[in-house]
């Protein structure tokens, strides 16, 4: 069974960066694209952007060009997702979510979220 | 970007009741690259239905999808009291994927 287990809670100063972490296990890591989406407190799902791990190949939602940045690590089956010059509007729950096959999929797998609080 | 509009906001109604959810794109889509998820508090969305009308893995057959273009709905036949969530419509294509701004179900 495919389970994606992710980094804990942060807590962060305006203008800074967080990193969290998406930890796969159950299935084959490297040709299935992950993706991250977020959700800020009452509101609905934003998506930020998705990694193919074994060509390191990304795609950024335009509105987080050059303050996304997506990794992976095959030798850990982790992928990472850092977000940069965080302001409040970025306060949200961060989830990592897996493709449910090769090819066009929905998001068949989540991780339980992380709650990233960004305040002075 | 395809923006998805999801009506209505808030559905009330009763267990046993038939609920029909609305998902309406901006433009036309090709394959269907449609899904539903159902999202409780404190909890990941699920997933529910994808290629507009396919039930995901251990998904109830009370979960149907239907729809092509630019129109699509969610029913759930009969409201179980594990149905009372709130629903996202999500496009999932190779264009920017997604969401639509979510259906809630509650209880009346």
């Amino acid at each position: 069974q495919v389970q994606l287990v992710q980094s804990g809670a942060e807590v962060k100063k305006p203008g800074s960066s967080v990193k969290v972490s998406c930890k796969a296990s159950g299935g084959a890591f490297g040709s299935y694209t992950i993706n991250w989406v977020r959700q800020a407190p009452g509101q609905g799902l934003e998506w930020l952007g998705r990694i193919i791990p074994i060509f390191h190949k990304t795609h950024y939602a335009q509105i987080f060009q050059g303050r996304l940045t997506l990794t992976a690590d095959e030798s850990t089956a982790t992928v990472y997702m850092e977000l940069s010059s965080l302001r409040s509007e970025d306060t949200a729950v961060y989830f990592c979510a897996r493709d449910s096959s090769l090819g066009v999929t929905p998001l068949e797998f989540w991780g339980q979220g992380t709650l990233v609080t960004v305040s002075s | 970007d395809i923006v998805l509009t999801q009506s209505p906001g808030t559905l009330s109604l009763s267990p046993g009741e038939r609920a029909t959810l609305s998902c309406r794109a901006s433009q036309s889509f090709s394959s269907n690259y449609l899904a539903w998820y159902q999202q409780k508090p404190g909890q990941a969305p699920r997933l529910l239905i994808y290629y507009a009308s396919t039930r995901a893995t251990g998904i109830p057959d009370r979960f149907s999808g239907s729809g092509s273009g630019t129109d699509f709905t969610l029913t759930i036949s009969r409201l179980e009291p594990a149905d009372f969530a709130v629903y996202f419509c999500q496009y999932y294509g190779t264009s920017p994927p997604t969401f639509g701004q979510g259906t809630k179900v509650e209880i009346k």
